[in-house]
């Protein structure tokens, strides 16, 4: 059975601060995908970033990167310099490699608040 | 280019009741997966469509039903609703049963049950 902890239920932040997201995961497959999405009041989730197990290269995108390190089944979440619009809950989540990333399996996400 | 929609937005049923959620997915997906979300947690995996059949379903009952239109377009039957399926589902949408496809989520469906 595959599990997504995020132990951060909420993190408060000012504008302009740096923020890690954790998320550590439970899989007895060897290749997978993990994705962080983004959902606003809306509802609606918003990929972010996805990386497959074969690569542990950490990689920086804008203002967002990660830290995908398979030793401790970690896949941390960075914001540098955090905006007001970038207050939302973010889930990681888990697939298995070899289907339709459908059947993912979410944490219970990480409510964010930048505060101006 | 319309994305993931759903309908209706907000729905009111009583426990026994059945309900029809529907969903169109994305232009040029065909792979639709379901989900529900209750309050405070993360998406659970109901099931996914492709090609009009169950490919692929999580651990709920069979309660929770579906079906595929050969548009794509998707609904999602709940029977003898409870209390407990009080949530918000989502309908995501990829293209193909290729691995790791990003999910394209709707707004979702809020259904509370009373």
């Amino acid at each position: 059975a595959q599990k997504v902890t995020q132990a951060q239920t909420e993190i408060s932040v000012v504008e302009k601060e740096d923020v890690t997201l954790d998320c550590v995961y439970e899989t007895r497959d060897t290749t997978y995908y993990l994705f962080w999405y983004k959902q606003p009041p809306s509802g609606e989730l918003v990929f972010l970033i996805r990386r497959n197990s074969f690569d542990e290269q950490n990689e920086i995108s804008g203002r967002y990167s990660w830290n995908f390190q398979k030793s401790t089944s970690s896949f941390n979440f960075t914001i540098t310099a955090s905006q007001v619009v970038d207050s939302a809950v973010y889930f990681c989540a888990l697939s298995p490699y070899n289907t339709n990333a459908g059947k993912s399996t979410f944490g219970d996400g990480t409510t964010l608040t930048v505060k101006p | 280019d319309a994305g993931v929609t759903q309908s209706p937005t907000h729905l009111i049923k009583t426990r026994g009741q059945q309900v029809t959620l529907r969903c169109s997915p994305k232009s040029g997906h065909d792979t639709v997966s379901w989900y529900q979300q209750a309050l405070g947690q993360g998406p659970q995996f109901i099931f996914q469509y492709y090609e009009e059949e169950e490919r692929q379903r999580g651990n709920f009952p069979d309660r929770f039903s579906g079906h595929q239109f050969p548009n794509y377009s998707s609904e999602l039957n709940v029977n003898a609703l409870l209390l407990g399926d009080s949530a918000l589902y989502l309908c995501a949408s990829s293209p193909g049963q290729g691995p790791g496809q990003p999910q394209h989520f709707g707004d979702g469906t809020r259904l509370s049950i009373l």
